[in-house]
């Protein structure tokens, strides 16, 4: 099982609606969660961090955490074409003590004008 | 406040041959990584260092590449000898903390290994 997982995509979305990205982890106690957006060609940049279970907003944008279902998403209302991208979603795991810093496969998100 | 610095941006060697990548973290940053960002995948970690211990080395294929991180600061990665496979981006980041704490990474512009 991979640490964290993500639908690779494509996910394609018009212009306006909303974009649901999601992310599952392996390791029951970690407890830092993040959403990092990457353009083609360009570094990972965070857009959300979350600790605690529920949703936190920021503008456009709404992470949830359910750690009972091991469950991150990542909403991004009103989407703009600027907001394609590749969406890649990171924990902060320490199955052994040893904290590490992992990311998923990530999900392209293409927002059609 | 200046970024992460890497070194070189590009980088095109024939199989077999060596190379090696830099990197200049924030300054005052404890923990330093190097990431594998294989095209169309995500970054996979190759080494993590809190100060100059090495936190997580697991995913790294130790035959071939090797990597430190003297006095704590800068860091360099070296593949020796490269496979068409190690054909990739190689990114640093650095974070301000480690271990549970750890927040937001920061990362340089990364290093494009082409292997022919």
């Amino acid at each position: 099982q991979k640490e964290v997982e993500q639908n690779s995509g494509p996910l394609s979305v018009p212009e306006g609606a909303i974009a649901s990205l999601n992310c599952t982890y392996s390791d029951r106690g970690s407890q830092s969660f993040f959403w990092y957006r990457q353009y083609s060609g360009k570094s990972p940049e965070l857009i959300m961090s979350i600790y605690s279970n529920g949703d936190k907003e920021d503008g456009r944008f709404t992470a949830q955490l359910n750690k009972a279902s091991q469950y991150v998403s990542l909403l991004i209302r009103d989407s703009q074409p600027s907001d394609s991208a590749t969406y890649l979603c990171a924990v902060n795991t320490g199955p052994s003590g040893t904290y590490k810093y992992i990311f998923g496969t990530g999900t392209r998100l293409k927002v059609l004008a | 406040e200046a970024g992460v610095a890497q070194s070189p941006r590009y980088k095109i060697i024939e199989k077999r041959q060596s190379v090696a990548f830099w990197c200049n973290p924030i300054s005052g940053h404890a923990t330093l990584y190097w990431y594998q960002q294989i095209l169309g995948q995500g970054p996979k970690l190759l080494i993590q260092f809190q100060n100059n211990g090495v936190v997580d080395d697991s995913q790294l294929p130790k035959d071939r590449f090797s990597a430190e991180r003297l006095k704590g600061v800068d860091s360099t990665l070296k593949i020796q000898p490269a496979k068409l496979e190690d054909s990739a981006v190689y990114l640093c980041a650095s974070s301000k903390s480690g271990g549970a704490n750890t927040g937001e990474l920061f990362f340089g512009e990364g290093s494009r290994l082409t292997v022919l």
